[in-house]
């Protein structure tokens, strides 16, 4: 049971958009920044946006993140197959002073 | 450019204790605001956080395994040190570590290594 609670999975056909909610509390996403990691078949996770909407030198901006309250989202709009992937959201959490992931989201491209 | 690479065994006996080296390149743990965090994913699941440590030394662990977890620095030879007590079959994982970014980020993440918990 992860802390952070996003959807188990996610489906979107090319050229569309899609959104991935992340909900926390107010120790972690109420009160940090949210970062988003993708996270390709087989390989290691990669930052994808940090501070709750900022893109790493290298990200599209077809990705972009948000954030109000508790709750954060990732959106990726012009999907692509090459986004088929796991994302997860992440943040600190005051109350256990430490870092808690999601429970990732398996994203689909019909 | 900044690289990590874990390593450390592939299979370990129940019980055993598991040593995880961090080995990285491209930034100093002697640096103001730069940490090193462990993370580990079983097998078809997610992400999990389990430690980190700053330059400073400041330490911090996940309360669920804090008392089974020690990390630890040594500057001079650019690696962090990731040690578990009394391993268990549900340890069994693909065991990350991740530099750490000024806002908290983990940017840049090292390959990962499978450690699988078997007698």
């Amino acid at each position: 049971q992860s802390v952070l609670t996003q959807p188990p999975s996610a489906s979107g056909t090319p050229g569309q958009k899609v959104t991935i909610s992340c909900s926390g509390g107010s120790s972690n996403v109420g009160s940090n920044r949210v970062n988003w990691y993708q996270q390709l078949p087989g390989m290691a996770p990669k930052l994808l946006i940090y501070s709750n909407n900022q893109r790493p030198s290298g990200v599209p901006d077809r990705f972009s993140g948000s954030k109000s309250g508790t709750s954060a989202s990732l959106a990726i709009s012009g999907l692509q197959s090459e986004d088929e992937a796991d994302y997860y959201c992440a943040a600190w959490d005051d109350r256990l002073n430490g870092a808690v992931f999601g429970g990732g989201t398996q994203l689909t491209v019909l | 450019q900044i690289t990590l690479k874990e390593s450390g065994p592939t299979l370990v006996k129940p019980t055993q204790t598991l040593t995880l080296t961090c080995t990285f390149s491209g930034f100093s743990l002697t640096t103001s605001g730069v940490g090193v965090g462990w993370i580990r994913q079983p097998p078809g699941k997610a992400l999990e956080w389990l430690a980190l440590i700053y330059w400073d030394d400041d330490q911090h662990y996940s309360p669920s395994l804090k008392s089974r977890l020690t990390i630890t620095k040594d500057t001079s030879k650019n690696q962090v040190v990731l040690t578990m007590t009394n391993i268990d079959p549900v340890d069994t994982a693909t065991y990350f570590c991740a530099h750490i970014g000024l806002r908290g980020e983990y940017d840049y993440w090292g390959q990962g290594t499978l450690v699988t918990v078997s007698s």
